[in-house]
């Protein structure tokens, strides 16, 4: 059983547009919800993370988004690069440190 | 600061052959301490959790083990390579106390 749900499994953005990835979760019991970004062939760098207390987390071009009664988080790059061509997971921790992710999005922004 | 290591960072096995992944962390202590496996375009598996010497929490039962000899060092081991280990295998460290766990650079594993 999949703790967290992601979608889409791949996306396709224009420089410049604003790319958009969602996550759902089941468990109440997730206390932190972090998005990682990775680039092929190198380990998850965490990008930004967001606790249920809050609805939202701006961190430059990126910000989450979650909706804790739906148990949905979602995260917004706005003005999309080139260089943000990854692939990103979301993320859910459980009490005690012990993390589930979603399946990944493939984000290609074209130039 | 601290630094998580990982080797070898690729590695080529038979079928049948043992493996022995190392994963080693600097700079913090009693931290946790994950293996996860990622399939070509697939997401992260955790397989193996550790909070704390000789305490390894299994998630996925498979053909693959895990050790923790010392705090800061957990080892990913199979006695027996099957063709589906093949992946990239992750190690990464939390803190109890904090939220955040990092990745260490992963080792690519090709099983033939």
């Amino acid at each position: 059983q999949q703790q967290v749900k992601q979608s889409p499994q791949s996306l396709i953005v224009q420089k410049g547009g604003i790319s958009i990835i969602n996550c759902a979760y089941e468990n109440t019991a997730f206390d932190y919800f972090p998005w990682y970004q990775q680039f092929p062939g190198k380990g998850p760098a965490l990008l930004i993370a967001i606790r249920p207390d809050v609805s939202e987390k701006k961190e430059g071009r990126f910000t989450i988004s979650f909706n804790k009664s739906a148990k949905q988080f979602s995260l917004h790059i706005m003005d999309s690069q080139p260089g943000d061509s990854a692939t990103y997971f979301c993320a859910a921790r459980m009490v005690g440190n012990k993390f589930y992710f979603g399946s990944g999005t493939k984000l290609n922004v074209k130039p | 600061s601290q630094t998580i290591h990982q080797w070898p960072a690729t590695l080529v096995q038979p079928v049948g052959s043992p493996l022995s992944l190392e994963c080693t962390v600097e700079g913090t202590s009693n931290p946790n301490l994950y293996w996860y496996r990622q399939a070509a375009g697939r997401g992260l598996q955790l397989l193996f959790y550790s909070v704390g010497i000789g305490q390894i929490s299994s998630e996925v039962p498979q053909n693959l083990s895990a050790s923790r000899p010392q705090d800061r060092q957990f080892i990913l081991s199979s006695k027996k390579l099957l063709l589906s280990d093949s992946g990239f295998y992750l190690c990464a460290w939390s803190v109890g106390g904090f939220n955040e766990q990092f990745f260490g650079p992963g080792t690519r594993l090709t099983v033939l």
